[in-house]
């Protein structure tokens, strides 16, 4: 069974500084997708950015990116020039491509990230 | 990105009776969607695998004749909650695939705070 954890329960960081936020899973499917979603107060979930298993480049959208590690089975997520409304529950999310369960997103427990002005 | 829908956004209801939660997908065709859990500062546990066409695929451990799930058509699955206890209240969050992306991609509707009395 795939396993998705995410060590640091709570982070904050200065508006404008940058943050890295952790997660690793576990799995022996080769072929997968990684995520990472917010949550903001308004529990809307909003997909920040994912990655293919098979892509070796690091996934970039504007002030966020990822730092994916295949074989150490990490996938952290860099938040740079971070904002006020960045302040949100950040999840970490696996999906399998084959097999039973495949399509089913698979979360870890959460990160709750704070910007300070 | 893709928007998905839930209707009602809170609900209160005796101890005893059945709600029904409504997901949308407003702009594209979700043959399947997902109903998701999640209690106060947890994460999203996956309750339920919904198909359009064919009955829904229950995770270990949810009461299917509890949780009934019905995907009426290509745009539309509903969660109904029967005989609710105060145990069953918690927030819902549906999430539907949309295909059309370059991954194969979740989105996630506003969830439904459901509190039984």
């Amino acid at each position: 069974a795939q396993t998705v954890t995410q060590s640091q329960p709570e982070m904050s960081v200065q508006e404008a500084e940058t943050v890295t936020l952790s997660c690793t899973y576990d799995t022996s499917e080769s072929n997968y997708y990684l995520f990472w979603y917010k949550q903001p107060p308004s529990r809307q979930m909003i997909l920040v950015i994912r990655q293919e298993a098979y892509k070796q480049q690091n996934a970039t959208e504007n002030r966020f990116s990822v730092n994916f590690q295949k074989a150490a089975k990490s996938f952290s997520l860099k938040i740079s020039d971070s904002q006020l409304g960045d302040t949100a529950m950040y999840f970490c999310a696996f999906m399998k491509l084959s097999g039973g369960s495949q399509g089913n997103l698979i979360f870890g427990k959460g990160t709750k990230l704070s910007v300070k002005p | 990105g893709a928007v998905v829908s839930q209707h009602p956004s809170r609900v209160i209801c005796k101890s005893g009776t059945s709600v029904k939660i409504e997901c949308r997908s407003l702009d594209f065709q979700a043959t399947t969607m997902f109903w998701y859990r999640q209690f106060p500062k947890k994460s999203l546990m996956l309750m339920a695998t919904s198909n359009e066409g064919s009955k829904a695929t229950y995770e270990q451990g949810v009461e299917k004749d509890k949780f009934l799930i019905n995907h009426a058509s290509l745009t539309l699955s509903t969660l109904t909650v029967t005989s609710a206890h105060p145990e069953d209240s918690s927030f819902y969050i549906c999430s539907a695939r949309d295909l059309r992306g370059p991954a194969d991609t979740q989105y996630f509707g506003p969830g439904t705070r459901l509190t039984v009395l």
